[in-house]
């Protein structure tokens, strides 16, 4: 129940397509749904995030669809270049708490 | 921009030996958190700390685990006596209010022989 499920484990394309991530969860109480993003030997850096008020939210070539009726939400990034390349973790924490729980990360690498 | 700090960036010791992470948090946020994140694996929650207590825990934080903000700037991690399983790396991260967003620190790696 506490688990959000991340695929695919890596991903690769070239520079120019859509690098596309997908979640999914149970636990119908989370409620915030962050994207992070990390480079080797960083910490993890908040990307973008969304509330399930809303389907769809954009900054830059970054958007997250949400689909509260499946419980999924994924991240697109348009126009994807190799600066792009990192680990990408999706997570959720719910009202009553601060705690976000992570997807096991994605690996994307942008060939140019 | 304010950051996140952390020290050490690497530290190594012996089984069985006490470890202190320290955490210098952004100045003016109220939540503190520690994760892990052992390698090539997922990030995980250990504890969260609002108003000098602990708020939540994960199952992974036991007896062995322990936080301290010890003054105005600082918030650190204690590992009692360390086993080979705590080799992970280990960030800290704070918000200024709850349920925003967590800003994280680089990272310590600990690795335990």
């Amino acid at each position: 129940q506490q688990q959000v499920k991340q695929s695919p484990q890596s991903l690769i394309v070239q520079k120019g397509g859509i690098s596309i991530i997908n979640c999914a969860y149970e636990n119908t109480a989370f409620d915030y749904f962050p994207w992070y993003q990390q480079f080797p030997g960083k910490g993890p850096a908040l990307l973008i995030a969304i509330r399930p008020d809303v389907s769809e939210k954009k900054e830059g070539r970054f958007t997250i669809s949400f689909n509260k009726s499946a419980k999924q939400f994924s991240l697109h990034i348009m126009d994807s270049q190799p600066g792009d390349s990192a680990t990408y973790f999706c997570a959720a924490s719910s009202y009553n708490t601060d705690k976000l729980i992570f997807g096991t990360g994605t690996r994307l690498q942008v060939f140019p | 921009e304010p950051e996140v700090t952390q020290t050490p960036s690497h530290q190594v010791t012996q089984m069985g030996q006490e470890v202190i992470l320290r955490c210098v948090p952004i100045s003016n946020h109220l939540y503190f958190y520690w994760y892990r994140q052992i390698l090539g694996q997922k990030v995980e929650f250990l504890v969260s700390f609002y108003n000098n207590e602990i708020s939540e825990k994960s199952e992974i934080f036991d007896d062995q685990f322990s936080v301290e903000r010890p003054d105005g700037s600082n918030f650190t991690l204690k590992i009692r006596s360390t086993k080979l399983e705590d080799s992970a790396m280990y960030f800290c991260a704070s918000s200024g209010y709850s349920q925003e967003t967590q800003y994280f620190g680089p990272g310590t790696r600990l690795l335990v022989l």
